[in-house]
């Protein structure tokens, strides 16, 4: 089982990014996914997540409205567009599998993370 | 929604048992049996170390166990070894189908 993300970038505020998830070695459809960030010597903080068949979508309070989580089942692909960036979004994003098919419980594989700055 | 509660820092000498708190609400840990706990060392990625309050994965060490009483869950690591050395973050589902994560404990072994 593989993950790995991709898409991290600086950015100036106010800009736009989108990350990518690669996934491997599971039945990628079969299961929720999610994505988790750390901030520089801070800690995790759930981002968003999306059920198996893409039918449901979750956000945190700090990034509804302006990220939007998506998957492409045909090519194993996780993403994450982020719009309307602002400093606090700097960040390293984990993409990450849950544990069953419709909402994530607990993760239990994750990538190594991609990361994000957002700064003029 | 605010962070679940958790001690900044755990120390123990090698070979004591420590025990991290996690605490809740009545919307998310008091509510569900999701609780899971995270191991991170630096510059790592996180780890799942207990699933489900008490599970342990294939792979983890049985002296890590988890339990949860009301809205406080613990996670004990007994017989503490110098690689235990680490940031533990608990989580949990909540009532607004979303996770919320601890602030993360880092642990010290003496």
């Amino acid at each position: 089982v593989h993950l790995a993300e991709s898409g991290g970038n600086l950015v100036q505020p106010g800009g736009s990014l989108r990350l990518s998830c690669a996934a491997s070695g599971f039945t990628f459809s079969s299961y929720a996914m999610t994505w988790v960030r750390q901030a520089p010597g801070k800690g995790l903080e759930w981002v968003s997540d999306i059920s198996g068949s893409g039918d449901s979508v979750y956000y945190a309070d700090s990034v509804k409205g302006r990220f939007t989580i998506s998957r492409d089942n045909s090519k194993n692909t996780l993403y994450l567009q982020m719009n309307s960036l602002r400093a606090e979004d700097t960040a390293v994003y984990y993409c990450a599998k849950g544990a069953g098919g419709y909402v994530v419980y607990y993760m239990d594989v994750w990538g190594k993370g991609t990361t994000v700055t957002v700064s003029s | 929604q605010s962070a679940l509660t958790q001690p900044a820092s755990v120390s123990g000498s090698p070979g004591q048992s420590i025990t991290i708190s996690c605490t809740g609400t009545s919307s998310d840990v008091d509510d569900y049996n999701s609780v899971s706990w995270y191991q991170q060392h630096p510059g790592e990625v996180p780890k799942l170390m207990i699933y489900d309050v008490t599970n342990r994965p294939s792979g983890v060490s049985n002296r890590f166990s988890g339990s949860k009483s009301g809205n406080t869950a613990s996670l004990t690591i007994s017989g503490l070894q110098a690689e235990d050395e680490a940031d533990y973050y608990c989580s949990s589902y909540t009532s607004s189908s979303t996770v919320i994560f601890g602030g993360g404990t880092k642990v010290t072994v003496l």
